[in-house]
């Protein structure tokens, strides 16, 4: 079980919107550590998609956002398209060690 | 654009030694602005970080694993490796490198594409 929690599924039609949620706790999120999302397609490596809670890297579409409150953040992918069916992961720390949560499989209806 | 490519035995016999080499390129692992990261993904989702080495060989590793880790950098070769001992069925994943920039973004932005080692007699 990770220390950091997503649900196992969301899933939405084409042009709506989905969010993902990733709970932790004051040790980490909750600590002030950064929250990083990562899309992963089927057999291959996980993508970055947006680094330091709110930032997307270049070339990531601005339908990807991201928010942090408290022990907690949130990713948003609005205006979904096929090419979003993947699996993400949020990535934080706890003082010592980089923590992924369990991943969130988004399923494009 | 850096790139990073895993090497090594898909398949590791239990109580042996997994070892993986990363090879990099688009980059250098003697540069001061990087940690190089190992990185695994138990079946069938699972990400753990593993640990990173700097490229004066200062390694930070994932306390579950660290009686068993070793991480090693030549420079000369532009690659990193990883060396797990006493391997069980627990170790079998895939593999990831991947690198961690000291920009501020603090995420690990560039990876291999992964190399699945089994552990298996």
């Amino acid at each position: 079980q990770s220390v950091l929690t997503q649900p196992p599924s969301v899933s939405g039609a084409p042009g709506q919107t989905v969010t993902i949620s990733c709970t932790g706790s004051s040790s980490n999120i909750g600590a002030g550590y950064d929250v990083h999302w990562y899309q992963q397609l089927p057999g291959t490596a996980p993508k970055l998609v947006i680094y330091a809670n709110t930032n997307r890297p270049s070339g990531v579409p601005d339908r990807f956002s991201a928010s942090k409150s408290g022990a907690s953040a949130s990713l948003a992918i609005t205006g979904l398209l096929a090419e979003d069916e993947a699996d993400y992961y949020c990535l934080s720390y706890d003082g010592t060690v980089r923590i992924f949560g369990g991943g969130t499989k988004v399923t494009v209806l | 654009q850096v790139q990073l490519q895993e090497s090594g035995p898909g398949l590791v016999k239990p109580s042996q030694t997994l070892s993986l080499t990363c090879t990099v390129s688009g980059g250098r692992v003697s540069s001061r602005d990087s940690y190089w990261t190992w990185i695994r993904q138990h079946p069938p989702k699972g990400l753990e970080w593993i640990g990173y080495i700097y490229h004066n060989g200062d390694t930070y590793f994932n306390p579950s694993l660290r009686s068993r880790l070793t991480m090693s950098v030549d420079t000369s070769k532009n690659e990193f490796s990883l060396k797990l001992t006493s391997v069980t069925a627990a170790d079998t994943g895939v593999y990831f490198c991947a690198r961690l920039p000291l920009d501020g973004s603090n995420a690990f932005d560039y990876w291999g594409q992964g190399t699945l080692v089994t552990v298996s007699s």
